[in-house]
């Protein structure tokens, strides 16, 4: 079983389009975040939800917006897209008052903006 | 500005050899440190974490890593490698009161030879 699952895994498309990244997590985890992969292999984190509340909000252009229906899922929404939103996005969670506060990882969902 | 410096991208080397992959990091104050791991195909997962107490900090598949405070570094050891041991290595850092924002260094790609 997965624990932390993004779709999809790869996605195509044009500049100025909309378009969505899922993340869903079994592991009864508490808290999820969004980082972005640039091509210089930089992980950066974007956002975090704790509880279904945004706890994390770094410097991320407004066409980015994350929506968590509940605990298990955050979602990626991004508008317009640019040609410098080209990365790989990993969604993760975490237990945030877990001794571990390990982070679990998606596999990743590689964007391509032509 | 804060930041995590990976001094290698690219290592080779030979089974049986030794590793040592250099992390350094810019920040002011207590920070928690960790290595995370990516093997070929799969997601990202923590190798070992460095919160308080003995700085020299044991993870599995026999790695360890030395935190020494005065040279800002955290760098990850192992003594004997295994073709197995091949992955794409990630030094995070994150100042103690800022739980989350988990700062990663560029990635060292590991490759080990038969």
């Amino acid at each position: 079983d997965t624990a932390v699952s993004q779709t999809p895994k790869y996605l195509v498309t044009q500049m100025g389009n909309d378009k969505s990244i899922k993340c869903e997590q079994n592991l009864g985890h508490d808290t999820m975040y969004w980082y972005k992969q640039d091509s210089k292999k930089f992980l950066k984190i974007m956002f975090s939800y704790n509880n279904k509340e945004l706890i994390i909000n770094e410097t991320v252009p407004n066409r980015f917006s994350p929506k968590s229906p509940d605990k298990a899922h955050l979602n990626l929404h991004i508008n317009s897209l640019e040609l410098g939103d080209s990365a790989v996005y990993f969604c993760a969670s975490s237990q945030k008052r877990a001794t571990n506060e390990k982070l679990f990882f998606g596999s990743g969902t590689q964007l391509s903006v032509l | 500005a804060q930041s995590v410096s990976q001094h290698n991208h690219h290592v080779i080397l030979s089974e049986a050899a030794s590793l040592e992959l250099g992390c350094n990091y810019s920040y002011g104050g207590t920070v928690n440190l960790f290595w995370y791991v990516q093997y070929p195909g799969q997601h990202l997962q923590l190798l070992l974490k460095y919160f308080s107490g003995d700085p020299l900090v044991k993870g599995i598949k026999g790695f360890e890593a030395e935190f020494i405070k005065s040279k800002f570094s955290f760098n990850l050891r192992k003594p004997s490698v295994q073709w197995s041991d091949t992955a794409e290595y990630f030094c995070a850092v994150r100042l103690a009161d800022s739980w989350g924002k988990l700062q990663f260094g560029a990635g060292t790609q590991v490759v080990v030879t038969p």
